[in-house]
């Protein structure tokens, strides 16, 4: 069974950083290209970004919103994606998840306020 | 970039069948899309992929209630048999050079 589980979430001030975790299991990590997604309270789904995997490439993108300030990275032999994100804003606020094409994690909620 | 549009909101009767559309920008027909169901309070779940010529690929579990067609720009999903649980917005989403792309989700109120 796939399962994708977010962890990390958490208040943060503005102009702060967090780290997010995507401990992912029942499929092949290594070969999969995962995306963070996001869903800010009462909104709809916004794209974050995503990283392939190292075979084709391992190489990022960004929602315009984000970028410069969020990173991707993985870790393949920990079957564990990471989302590094910098100068947080409240307009950052939401439910964190991430992404196989086929499938979701359960989200991990964010919010950047004073 | 493709842009996708749904209409903001649907319902239909316990027991009845609906079909919500997601509609692609222009030249932008040919694209496949993914339809995803997100309930209440939960994180969203993958329905199926679905191609410009109405083929489609769901995910594990999905019912046969769910199917989904295509016409031109436009890419629907058809629930039949109508159940309390399929109250819930559903989102269509493609893929952009480089991006994912979601429509704006349709929230769907069964009577």
């Amino acid at each position: 069974e796939v399962q994708l589980v977010e962890s990390g979430g958490g208040l943060v001030k503005p102009g702060g950083s967090l780290r997010l975790s995507c401990a992912a299991s029942g499929f092949s990590f290594s070969n999969a290209w995962m995306s963070w997604v996001r869903q800010a309270p009462g909104k709809g789904l916004e794209w974050v970004g995503r990283i392939k995997s190292k075979t084709d490439g391992g190489t990022t993108d960004y929602a315009v919103p984000v970028k410069g300030r969020f990173t991707i990275s993985r870790d393949d032999p920990k079957n564990t994606l990471y989302l590094q994100m910098d100068s947080l804003k409240t307009e950052d606020t939401g439910v964190y998840y991430c992404a196989t094409d086929r499938a979701w994690g359960q989200g991990t909620l964010v919010t950047v306020s004073s | 970039q493709p842009v996708l549009t749904q209409s903001p909101s649907a319902s239909a009767s316990l027991g009845a069948s609906v079909k919500l559309t997601c509609t692609l920008s222009s030249g932008h027909s040919n694209y496949a899309i993914a339809w995803h169901q997100q309930q209440p309070e939960k994180g969203p779940r993958y329905l199926m992929k679905l191609n410009s010529d109405g083929s489609h690929n769901k995910g594990d579990g999905i019912p046969d209630r769910f199917s989904g067609s295509s016409s031109g720009a436009e890419r629907y999903l058809t629930i039949s048999s109508l159940q309390s649980e399929d109250e819930a917005d559903y989102y269509c989403q493609t893929w952009g050079t480089g991006i994912k792309v979601f429509g704006g989700g349709t929230k769907l109120t069964v009577l």
